[in-house]
């Protein structure tokens, strides 16, 4: 069974602070893929990124960075410098055998101005 | 890159009515899709997997009988919710599977809004 656990459920910030969105993972697979998405207002799904089991490398894209550590089971998702485009639901997925993915129940971000 | 569509975006049916949601993959051929229903402000859940010339698979806890999938070409599935209730409004969405990607990446619909009066 796979489980994601993403224990924060709002998070608001000012403009330009930094915010952190955790994201636990469960599953017996040995091979498996982490996924970030953005749902804006409008519902729409957006990838962020996607991260295999075998590459541990932490990624930043831009203003995006994220830090994936199999030791803790954990794909952390950092934004810098926020900004009010940022306000979404933030979904951390992950999919393993059978391609089935499991989310996680969101955090939202505002990001005040 | 993969591109998938889904029509309508919002649909609002009367109660006891039945009501088709289709998901296309524009640019790719996908042998399997998948629907999940998403209630305001929580996550999404997945409701069942498309398999293309083959019966869906349905989570468990999910009527099969009340949501019809049909994916009967490589680049459509159908949901069907008959006889809709109030407590099947909900966010739709589809995604699909590029054949032998082995990144394990879905490509999702845009969404389908459902509004049962």
């Amino acid at each position: 069974a796979q489980k994601v656990t993403q224990a924060q459920t709002e998070i608001s910030v000012v403009e330009k602070e930094d915010v952190t969105l955790d994201c636990v993972y469960e599953t017996r697979d040995t091979t498996y893929y982490l996924f970030w998405y953005k749902q804006p207002p409008s519902g729409e799904l957006v990838f962020l990124i996607r991260r295999n089991s075998f590459d541990e490398q932490n990624e930043i894209s831009g203003r995006y960075s994220w830090n994936f550590q199999k030791s803790t089971s954990s794909f952390n998702f950092t934004i810098t410098a926020s900004q009010v485009v940022d306000s979404a639901v933030y979904f951390c997925a992950l999919s393993g055998w059978g391609y089935k993915l499991s989310f996680g129940a969101g955090t939202t971000v505002t990001v005040r101005a | 890159g993969a591109v998938v569509s889904q029509h309508p975006s919002w649909v609002i049916c009367k109660s006891g009515t039945s009501v088709k949601i289709e998901c296309r993959s524009l640019d790719f051929q996908a042998t399997t899709m998948f629907w999940y229903r998403q209630f305001p402000k929580q996550s999404l859940m997945l409701m069942a997997t498309s398999n293309e010339g083959s019966k869906a698979t349905y989570e468990q806890g999910v009527e099969k009988d009340k949501f019809l999938i049909n994916h009967a070409s490589l680049t459509l599935s159908t949901l069907t919710v008959t006889s809709a209730h109030p407590e099947d409004s909900s966010f739709y969405i589809c995604s699909a599977r590029v054949p032998r990607d082995i990144s394990y990446e879905q490509y999702f619909g845009p969404g389908t809004r459902l509004t049962v009066t």
